[in-house]
């Protein structure tokens, strides 16, 4: 079956400028992450739904970024008035449920780039 | 605080030979553990897992060993393939209503034919 599909693949925007980066996650999961990838560091968590609600936004780094999921599939990530240490590359997972050790399955990233 | 440490940045092995990679974690509360593969340009890919309850699980080539006292687990690779060259993440979860994982900076494999 289908895994997780992210888009866009790229981003470059200017400073200052808002995005959005979509993410499907595998039909059937309910639970679904965002991280973000830095430059050589490791992935840091930003944000996780259980259907469509975020029991847990702490990772999120400010007020600009946002996100939301419709329907118990679909979720967006939000960023608002893009700054260059937002750069990263934006990865999506999902898995059957949260609250119980479970794989989480990722998609391929988006690239985010701002100059 | 890293509460998942890495500690290798990179590994070089030769092809046939035994791969090795180590995760240290800093929280007794941890009671899941992954490892995942990534290539560049594409997301990591699970690997293999082993809960808190176990010190071994083993898929094909690919062995993880948990030592709970000494925080402590690693992935053994045997043999180790050319294809196996990746950056490998070890990841932990707290379980319960927290499903997030958390992530070490990883370690760069290169095999050598």
């Amino acid at each position: 079956g289908a895994g997780v599909s992210q888009s866009p693949s790229n981003k470059v925007t200017e400073k200052g400028k808002d995005v959005e980066l979509r993410c499907d996650p595998i039909s059937g999961h309910t639970a679904l992450y965002w991280y973000r990838q830095s430059l050589g560091q490791g992935l840091e968590f930003l944000i996780y739904f259980q259907g469509n609600s975020a029991p847990d936004k702490s990772g999120l780094p400010s007020d600009r970024f946002s996100a939301e999921r419709t329907g118990g599939s679909v979720s967006t990530l939000t960023i608002q008035r893009t700054q260059q240490e937002d750069s990263a590359v934006y990865l999506c997972a999902s898995s059957l449920q949260s609250g119980r050790p479970d794989t989480q399955y990722f998609g391929p990233g988006t690239r985010l780039t701002v100059l | 605080d890293q509460q998942v440490k890495q500690n290798s940045p990179s590994l070089s092995v030769q092809e046939g030979r035994i791969s090795i990679l180590n995760c240290d974690y800093t929280n007794s509360m941890f009671d899941y553990f992954l490892w995942y593969k990534k290539y560049p340009a594409e997301g990591p890919t699970f690997l293999i897992s082993i809960s808190s309850i176990k010190d071994k699980n083993e898929d094909g080539r690919f062995t993880v060993f948990l030592n709970k006292s000494a925080k402590h687990l690693s992935l053994h690779i045997v043999p180790s393939q050319p294809g196996d060259s990746a950056v490998y993440f070890c990841a932990a979860s707290l379980g319960g209503s927290q499903g997030n994982l958390i992530f070490g900076k990883g370690t760069k494999l290169s095999v050598k034919p």
